[in-house]
């Protein structure tokens, strides 16, 4: 099975500020990597897909990057309702799986 | 518009069976890969199972093979999870997604195992 390291587990950050999370696959997978946002109680929200495709409605503040086995999801400025849990998933190949996430707080 | 909608979660007793539907609207289901997604109370997201377009193509997560069965009734779009011997570490939202680029979720639908 591929194995998803997300990092960091967690990270305080203000409005505004730039906010950097990575993955890191246990072995390549190409561009198959999606990231994900979700608030309490609420479904998860797709953000890119194909590694850095902006899925539709999302804003230009989130931005991806990488391919093979290192992935980024980049947050340009920060905003309150930024603030959520953020979990990528490789889809190249079964079993699909997730990184742990990332919970995004106010500092 | 896309619509994912879950039922058929509940209270369940450990060995007990339940089976989630999703039915879907909005776009032409016969055309997509559909997967589950379930999260334990206060953890991460985990993948259960997808099935082809066709429905002959199913895949399971290891923690469920043997016990959940991934099916579909495209005259119907709608989604199907039967869930066997459950257990109690089967707790959690379940949510069908639309695979092709995740983008479309359904709102979830709670199961909950406990004696």
């Amino acid at each position: 099975d591929i194995q998803m390291t997300q990092s960091p587990s967690s990270l305080s950050a203000s409005v505004g500020d730039r906010v950097t999370i990575t993955c890191r696959a246990s072995q390549d997978i190409r561009n198959y990597l999606a990231w994900f946002q979700q608030k309490p109680g609420k479904a998860p929200k797709s953000l890119i897909y194909d590694a850095s495709t902006l899925q539709s409605g999302v804003p230009s503040k989130f931005s991806g990057s990488g391919s093979g086995t290192d992935f980024t999801l980049t947050i340009s400025s920060l905003q309150p309702e930024d603030f959520a849990t953020y979990y990528c998933q490789q889809h190249h190949h079964y079993p699909l799986t997730f990184g742990g996430g990332t919970k995004v707080e106010i500092k | 518009e896309v619509q994912l909608l879950e039922s058929g979660g509940g209270l369940v007793q450990p060995g007990g069976s339940l089976r989630l539907s999703c039915a879907a609207s909005g776009f032409a289901f016969t055309n997509y890969v559909m997967t589950w997604v379930r999260q334990s109370p206060g953890k991460g997201l985990e993948w259960v199972s997808s099935i082809s377009d066709s429905g002959d193509s199913p895949h399971y997560a290891d923690s469920v093979k043997g016990r959940f069965t991934i099916s579909r009734d495209n005259s119907r779009s709608t989604l199907y999870l039967q869930m066997n011997t459950l257990r109690a570490e089967d707790t959690a939202v379940y949510y069908c997604a639309r695979q092709d680029r995740f983008e479309f979720w359904g709102q979830g639908t709670l199961v909950t195992v406990s004696s």
